[in-house]
């Protein structure tokens, strides 16, 4: 099956750098996903990896390591609105077509 | 363009009525799925289509049912609901050929007493 392994809860104070890891187990590999979702929000796409190594959007990063089943996703300067929950996802296998996430890391900032 | 809508917002069902969940998307995207997200689990993967005519079963399919008759509407029915169907639903489009972003729509809080 499928699987993915991320901490449950990350703290930490505005203008800081916070990583969030996620471990992946799967059978076939198309690319990692990430996703932020505010409470009562619907979760919305913020970057994706099909390759190995670092993908930059402004002060959001993430990184892919294929050969470890790795990622992880960098956020800098934080603000108080990052807080969030942050989902890494694979597709399905069987789907290709939908997501199999992560349980969620809950990001919370504090000024 | 409206993107993913989901209707109603909230929905209270005692044990054993049915109901359905609808969903549209407005982006002429191929691939829909339905995803249900309970405290600490995550979004789990219900049914997922790949086009008008043909579904197929996630994760955790039971108790759920699906059918795409086009490719705007893909509505989710609850047959006898149960407790465990307590849940946020949230339905996601999907273009073909892109394996790397899903919209989702606003999500339906659901309640079975």
């Amino acid at each position: 099956g499928q699987s993915l392994e991320q901490p449950s809860e990350v703290t930490a104070v505005e203008g800081a750098i916070v990583q969030i890891n996620c471990t992946y187990q799967t059978s076939g590999f198309y690319g990692l996903s990430w996703y932020q979702q505010h409470d009562g929000g619907a979760p919305t796409f913020l970057s994706y990896n099909a390759l190995d190594g670092l993908e930059e959007t402004g002060r959001f990063s993430s990184f892919l390591s294929r050969s470890d089943s790795y990622g992880y996703l960098l956020l800098q300067e934080l603000q108080m609105k990052d807080s969030a929950s942050y989902f890494c996802a694979v597709p399905d296998n069987q789907a290709g077509t939908a997501l199999i996430f992560g349980k969620g890391t809950t990001l919370s900032v504090s000024s | 363009n409206a993107g993913v809508t989901q209707t109603p917002k909230f929905q209270v069902l005692k044990t054993g009525q049915s109901m359905t969940l609808q969903c549209a998307q407005d982006m002429n995207h191929e691939y829909m799925s339905w995803y249900r997200q309970d405290p600490g689990m995550g979004l789990r993967l219900i049914h997922y289509s790949v086009g008008a005519g043909i579904t197929d079963q996630g994760e955790v399919p039971n108790g759920y049912n699906v059918s795409r008759s086009t490719t705007e509407d893909f509505p989710l029915r609850l047959l006898s609901a149960a407790p465990s169907q307590t849940s946020v639903y949230f339905c996601a489009s999907m273009g073909q050929g892109a394996t790397d972003t899903q919209y989702f729509g606003p999500g339906t809080r659901l309640t079975v007493l």
